[in-house]
């Protein structure tokens, strides 16, 4: 199916650093949205950007909705061990369905 | 925990056998979605319920797998004669009405 394309793929961390990832489309998106997935479980909402050029931010998490409806991105600052899963960005383009990039995987080193 | 819940947790079966999945939404959302995600991929959109009503089914949804929510409140995804292809997790996820969706735990499926 149809998917976003996120970047990086994985990320390996000191605990403290910043992170960053990104989502590109070709495609418009009415609404951004990341998500967060720890293993054998579903996903958690994270954040939730409804217009172009908003800057969201969720404590230690920022996001923003690309001024050109096409791309978003992720920062979380001063990365700690919690912060450790998938991390997965969607568009959605219609009122029902969500578009799905393939997940950034964030790994921090001891 | 989001408020949705999914039964069962994890499910192992034989190829050819019918498994069925439940889906508990939160109690007030009429919009209910299934999907189903691979290892090391993003989830893909199965099929979405608007009360009782089933209003898009993804090609993804081959004639084995059907889905229903008879009263709009809990539903479920039966696949019949199951194929090790079918193997993944299944999500399923509830919004109020165009919102943000939020995802139960998953049933992920195994298919020997």
């Amino acid at each position: 199916g149809q998917q976003l394309n996120q970047s990086p793929q994985s990320m390996f961390i000191q605990e403290g650093e910043d992170v960053s990832m990104n989502c590109t489309s070709s495609s418009i998106f009415n609404t951004w949205l990341w998500y967060k997935q720890d293993p054998g479980e579903g996903p958690v909402l994270l954040i939730a950007l409804y217009k172009a050029g908003e800057l969201t931010s969720n404590g230690r998490l920022t996001a923003q909705f690309g001024t050109t409806r096409k791309d978003s991105f992720l920062n979380i600052s001063a990365s700690i061990p919690s912060d450790v899963g998938i991390y997965f960005c969607a568009g959605q383009r219609s009122n029902y369905q969500l578009i799905w990039g393939a997940g950034t995987k964030l790994i921090i080193k001891p | 925990d989001t408020g949705v819940s999914q039964d069962p947790r994890h499910k192992i079966t034989k190829r050819g056998q019918n498994v069925t999945f439940r889906c508990d939404p939160i109690s007030e959302h009429n919009r209910l979605y299934w999907y189903r995600q691979t290892l090391g991929q993003g989830p893909e959109f199965l099929t979405y319920f608007q009360n009782e009503a089933q209003l898009e089914k993804s090609r993804l949804l081959s004639d084995r797998f059907s889905a229903e929510r008879p009263k709009g409140s809990f539903s479920t995804l039966e696949i019949q004669r199951t194929e090790q292809g079918d193997s993944a997790m299944y999500l399923c996820a509830s919004n109020p009405s165009a919102e943000t969706q939020y995802f139960g735990p998953g049933t992920r499926l195994l298919v020997l």
